[in-house]
């Protein structure tokens, strides 16, 4: 397994268009994480998922985004109508359900909106 | 949301300093507490992973404390090198399901 991979790495869009992100986690792990991270902060939790139920969305996630794991493996991060706020570090880990190991994070997926 | 601050944000040793950081979080109801290690261009990596009150952890030159009652952690690390300059992020969960990260620590080791 080559950890979590996340696609793409970068990503430059116009203010308005629909972008989707993709997240392959480590194939044995049923837990996929989103988070944001943007200049000076610490990542913010977006929303999770085991197997394919989104068990928890963060209350600060506008209706603009929304996230699938249709099988439970990869998973997709859309944000529709982007703003310039939507700049961020959109960071994708991965874990197994009732371990406490720490998460394995992907790379990123860097969002500029212009 | 639950509150996770780190400090200092950022710091600048030189190579051979010791240093510290510290993460503080609710002292209320306490499941885990993560440390990562985020180099530039990579991703985060975990250092280590803290469950209960009075764990210490060590990885070579880099242990962790734990104290839930009071509820903070600190990390150090021991004769800075170059190859230690990253940010340092905390991650604290109350129930397992999701972890909330502090703003981070920026290291600098200057050769």
């Amino acid at each position: 397994d080559t950890g979590v991979s996340q696609d793409p790495r970068h990503k430059i869009t116009k203010r308005g268009q629909n972008v989707t992100f993709r997240c392959d986690p480590i194939s044995e792990h049923n837990r996929l994480y989103w988070y944001r991270q943007t200049l000076g902060q610490g990542p913010e939790f977006l929303t999770y998922f085991q197997n394919e139920a989104q068990l928890e969305k963060s209350r600060l996630l506008s209706d603009r985004f929304s996230a699938e794991r249709p099988k439970g493996s990869f998973s997709t991060l859309e944000i529709q109508r982007t703003e310039q706020g939507d700049s961020a570090m959109y960071l994708c880990a991965s874990s197994l359900a009732g371990r406490i190991d720490g998460y394995t994070f992907g790379s990123g997926t860097r969002l500029t909106v212009v | 949301i639950l509150n996770v601050e780190q400090s200092p944000q950022s710091l600048h040793v030189q190579e051979g300093d010791s240093t510290n950081f510290t993460c503080s979080f609710p002292s209320s109801n306490f499941y885990a507490l993560h440390w990562y290690r985020w180099e530039t261009a990579k991703s985060p990596e975990a250092l280590f992973v803290m469950t209960l009150n009075g764990d210490e952890k060590k990885k070579g030159r880099i242990s962790a404390t734990l104290n839930t009652k009071e509820g903070y952690s600190y990390l150090y690390i021991k004769g800075s090198q170059p190859e230690d300059s990253a940010t340092y992020l905390c991650a604290f969960s109350n129930t397992g399901n999701q972890f909330y990260f502090g703003t981070g620590t920026s290291l600098t080791v200057i050769p």
